[in-house]
């Protein structure tokens, strides 16, 4: 189980918005920690998507949004293409832990 | 470029050890903290353990707590994780992960080592 939430899966047809929540508690997301999302295709290298809650790295389209408000997060996608399809899992601190920690990982398949 | 490289997973008996390796290159390693993160098969991404950029703090899961150590030479560029009395549990692919300046999330990732304990 993991400590932050989110949805097993989401689809949406090409040029589609889609948005992909993540949901934690007072100890993570609820408390400040900011929350970061990374893309993952399997047999490749996690990338990171969005820091900081709304912040691109050079590189990632503007199709890449993401929001915090309260005890969650969403990323947002907009204009869906084929190359979206994959694995997306957010992340964040949890104070009581003392750990980083992950969301379950959210597969998006564009139809 | 940056690059980073795991190497060392492969089957071990339940109760076994393994050292796992990841070489970073295209980066001034010693300046940043690293991690290994693992997935199961079927399951979320899970931080295991942390080490700061001189290697002096290091930081653990409470699920590996006692039984992972981590470690890194500076002078190697390499990131090193120890896993002994490994459990059916710890079957997952283990990623190695460079941090931000911001200690709170990853830039980088490797592609991983797959870890399966079987007997």
């Amino acid at each position: 189980q993991s400590v932050l939430t989110q949805p097993p899966s989401v689809s949406g047809a090409p040029g589609q918005r889609v948005t992909i929540s993540c949901t934690g508690s007072s100890t993570n997301i609820g408390a400040g920690y900011d929350v970061h999302w990374y893309k993952y295709v399997a047999g490749t290298a996690p990338k990171l998507l969005i820091y900081g809650n709304n912040n691109r790295p050079s590189g990632v389209p503007d199709r890449f949004s993401g929001s915090k408000s309260g005890t969650s997060a969403s990323l947002a996608i907009s204009g869906l293409q084929a190359e979206d399809e994959a694995d997306y899992h957010c992340q964040s601190y949890d104070r009581s832990l003392s750990a980083l920690v992950f969301g379950g990982g959210t597969k998006l398949t564009v139809l | 470029e940056v690059q980073l490289l795991e190497s060392g997973g492969g089957l071990v008996q339940p109760g076994g050890s393994l050292r796992l390796s990841c070489a970073a290159s295209g980066f001034t390693f010693s300046n940043y903290a690293m991690s290994w993160v693992r997935q199961a098969p079927g399951k979320g991404l899970e931080w295991v353990s942390a080490i700061s950029d001189s290697g002096g703090t290091t930081y653990y899961a409470d699920s590996v707590r006692g039984r992972f150590t981590i470690s890194r030479d500076n002078s190697k560029n390499t990131l090193y994780l120890q896993m002994s009395s490994l459990t059916a549990e710890d079957t997952a692919v283990y990623y190695c992960a460079k941090h931000t300046t911001n200690w709170y999330y990853f830039d980088y990732w490797g592609q991983g080592t797959l870890v399966t304990v079987s007997s």
